[in-house]
């Protein structure tokens, strides 16, 4: 199957500071979501984004579909950024249009 | 409902009982989906619904685990003989629909989970 890798695993971020966090994939996608897991274990949708550019206040993201990665760009982080951010894909496949193949996910500490 | 809904959100059971967990989907959504996410690790597919029926269940890990969804809506994740291993946050979500090319018909919003603890 499809491998999604996230790098880096961790990130310790002061208040404040810029980030960039990649996910690369092994195969072509439809679907590339990425998603903040809160340290209640909720899962946000932060962008649908299986190409192109998106910004979303402080976030923003892109997908080179043709290179098969995504970056995620968090400017300005506040300690509410803290938790792990997935990278999740749909390879384009006609056996399973539906499993979502999610990454290891990057850990993000951000310190006052 | 405004979003993916599951119950319980705590399940404390002891090694060979039966667990049952229960997702409410988005309304009109028609794919449903279950996660399995152990500590420290992504989310891992268990299986998918297009409206009744099981499109894919490969992620099933072996034949104690059963998903329905009798009526295209609410699903319930069936877990017989349980053991310590099945511990975990067991997550479900939901999208508009499992395929097509259409834009965001495909993406998908996760409920709470429900966390399993084997004693």
């Amino acid at each position: 199957g499809i491998q999604v890798e996230q790098s880096p695993p961790d990130l310790i971020l002061q208040e404040g500071a810029n980030s960039t966090l990649r996910c690369n994939f092994s195969d072509s996608v439809n679907n590339l979501q990425w998603f903040h897991q809160n340290p209640w274990g909720q899962l946000i949708n932060l962008f649908y984004i299986p190409s192109g550019t998106k910004q979303n206040g402080r976030l923003s993201a892109t997908t080179v579909a043709t290179e098969r990665y995504s970056l995620l760009y968090i400017s300005s982080s506040q300690t509410t950024d803290s938790g792990v951010y997935f990278c999740a894909v749909r390879t384009r496949t006609t056996d399973s249009w539906g499993k979502l193949q999610f990454g290891a996910g990057t850990q993000v500490v951000v310190t006052p | 409902g405004a979003g993916v809904s599951q119950t319980p959100s705590n399940k404390v059971t002891e090694k060979g009982k039966y667990v049952e967990l229960r997702c409410d989907p988005i309304s009109g959504h028609t794919a449903l989906y279950w996660y399995r996410q152990s500590l420290g690790q992504g989310p891992e597919f268990l299986i998918y619904f297009q409206g009744t029926g099981a499109a894919d269940d490969s992620g099933l890990p072996n034949d104690r685990f059963f998903a329905v969804r009798p009526e295209g809506s609410v699903s319930t994740l069936k877990i017989q003989r349980t053991e310590r291993g099945d511990s975990a946050v067991y997550l479900c979500a939901s999208s508009l629909r499992g395929s097509g090319s259409n834009a965001n018909t495909g993406e998908l919003f996760f409920g709470e989970g429900s966390r399993l603890t084997v004693l």
